[in-house]
């Protein structure tokens, strides 16, 4: 079964500390794709990354960067020089192909992480 | 562009009303999605629409009736609602080409539903 645990519930930082989201997925498919959203006290779920499981690489976008390790079924997410405007739940997601086309899919979201980072 | 609008923000119904929620996107997406979100957890899927046609419903209640008009528009019936029904209702889409591939999918700012 799809299953994506994030095991921090909460993390609180002090402004311009780096800070790491944990991610860990469990999935039967071979071929799977991640993500990371950002949602914000606003309510909207803010796209973050996409990354499928053949491509490892580390990725840095801006203060944002994410590690992606198959051999531990992770893809942690670390923020570099947190900013209050980062507060906000994170969540990791793993996509679920639902027919055999592999063009009907759904989201298996983790219980997120509540991120408040201090002035 | 990459939004999703969403009416009402904010709606206020009584357990015997009938109300809908709208969802539009102008980014060429051909897959669209209803998610409902209580407070403090994750989305949960409710329902997937693929080029027009209802193609997942993760067994949701006839209370609530999906709709989806033409390829850019989205709605949700409601109907003699519960209280428990209350929660953040979030409209996402995707591009969906068939191919196997899987894009992120992008999401409205959500109406707050509170059933009285």
């Amino acid at each position: 079964a799809q299953k994506v645990t994030q095991a921090q519930t909460e993390i609180s930082v002090v402004e311009k500390e780096d800070v790491t989201l944990d991610c860990v997925y469990e999935t039967r498919d071979t071929t799977y794709y991640l993500f990371w959203y950002k949602q914000p006290p606003s309510g909207e779920l803010v796209f973050l990354i996409r990354r499928n499981s053949f491509d490892e690489q580390n990725e840095i976008s801006g203060r944002y960067s994410w590690n992606f390790q198959k051999s531990t079924s992770s893809f942690n997410f670390t923020i570099t020089a947190s900013q209050v405007v980062d507060s906000a739940v994170y969540f990791c997601a793993l996509s679920e192909t639902i027919d055999s086309g592999g063009s009907n899919y759904k989201l298996t979201f983790g219980k997120g992480t509540l991120l408040t980072v201090n002035p | 562009d990459t939004e999703v609008t969403q009416t009402p923000k904010h709606l206020v119904m009584g357990m015997t009303n009938k109300k809908s929620l709208k969802c539009e996107q102008h980014m060429g997406h051909r897959a669209m999605y209803w998610y409902k979100q209580k407070a403090k957890k994750p989305p949960e899927l409710m329902f997937v629409y693929s080029y027009e046609k209802l193609s997942i419903n993760e067994s949701v209640p006839s209370r609530f009736s999906p709709e989806c008009p033409n390829s850019s528009l989205l709605n949700l019936h409601l109907h003699a609602l519960q209280p428990e029904d209350s929660a953040l209702y979030l409209c996402a889409s995707s591009q969906d080409t068939g191919t196997g591939l899987i894009y992120e999918q992008y999401f409205g700012p959500g109406t707050r539903l509170t059933v009285t």
